[in-house]
């Protein structure tokens, strides 16, 4: 299965953009790349997912390299509740998600 | 609209004794049904996941079961818990068709922890 790589921890100021990257170098053609979150003691929840256009929604963008070995997720302006753990994946329809350990963001006031 | 039921939110059992928790959804047919746990600063693990009623697969081998024995019910349990059995368990659901875009939609989780 296609691994996907991200840093173990960033920092961001409220009401800055975040950008948290991922890199899936042996992606394959047909995995789309999904982000979800988790909030402390809570379950994860969807954030984006993309195939290979760059994707906007209300809670982020997605911007994904030509190539597709890496992608970023992009949150315009943190607040402290974006503070979570964030899960990129990459799925391909296998029932099998595999969330890894994921970035932890810290959002400072 | 659709919504992921899970309980307990917490439960202590001591070593030996039997598990069972339950997630049921509303607002929908058909789901597919998913298992994980995580352990304690670590990532999810895929448990058990059951694209239809008695449909079960599991993907790590250990002293639990799950079943699935209504349509949007879904069970995880075992005869004997063990220490390593502790961690926070977490039942999700997402659209029964087989869809890499499929969404996973979770449950707030039950954190067992065995002593």
């Amino acid at each position: 299965d296609a691994k996907t790589t991200q840093p173990n921890s960033m920092e961001s100021n409220e009401e800055e953009p975040v950008h948290l990257p991922c890199n899936h170098s042996t992606i394959s053609g047909t995995d789309y790349i999904h982000w979800y979150r988790q909030l402390p003691s809570q379950g994860p929840e969807y954030v984006i997912h993309g195939l290979t256009s760059n994707v906007n929604n209300r809670m982020a963008s997605l911007a994904i390299a030509e190539d597709r070995k890496s992608s970023t997720l992009i949150l315009h302006r943190a607040t402290l509740r974006d503070a979570a753990v964030y899960y990129c994946i990459l799925y391909n329809n296998n029932n099998d998600m595999r969330f890894g350990a994921g970035t932890r963001l810290t959002v400072k006031p | 609209s659709q919504t992921i039921h899970q309980w307990p939110a917490t439960l202590v059992q001591p070593v030996g004794s039997p598990l069972s928790l339950e997630c049921t959804v509303e607002g929908t047919s058909n789901p597919n049904l998913y298992w994980y746990r995580q352990a304690a600063g670590r990532g999810l693990q895929l448990l058990f996941y059951s694209v239809g009623i008695g449909q079960i697969s599991s993907e790590v081998p250990q002293n639990l079961s799950a079943s699935r024995p209504q349509d949007r019910q879904f069970i995880l349990s075992s005869k004997k818990l063990l220490l390593s059995d502790s961690g926070f368990y977490l039942c999700a659901w997402s659209g029964g068709f087989y869809s890499a875009q499929n969404i996973q939609y979770f449950g707030a989780g039950t954190r067992l922890s065995v002593l």
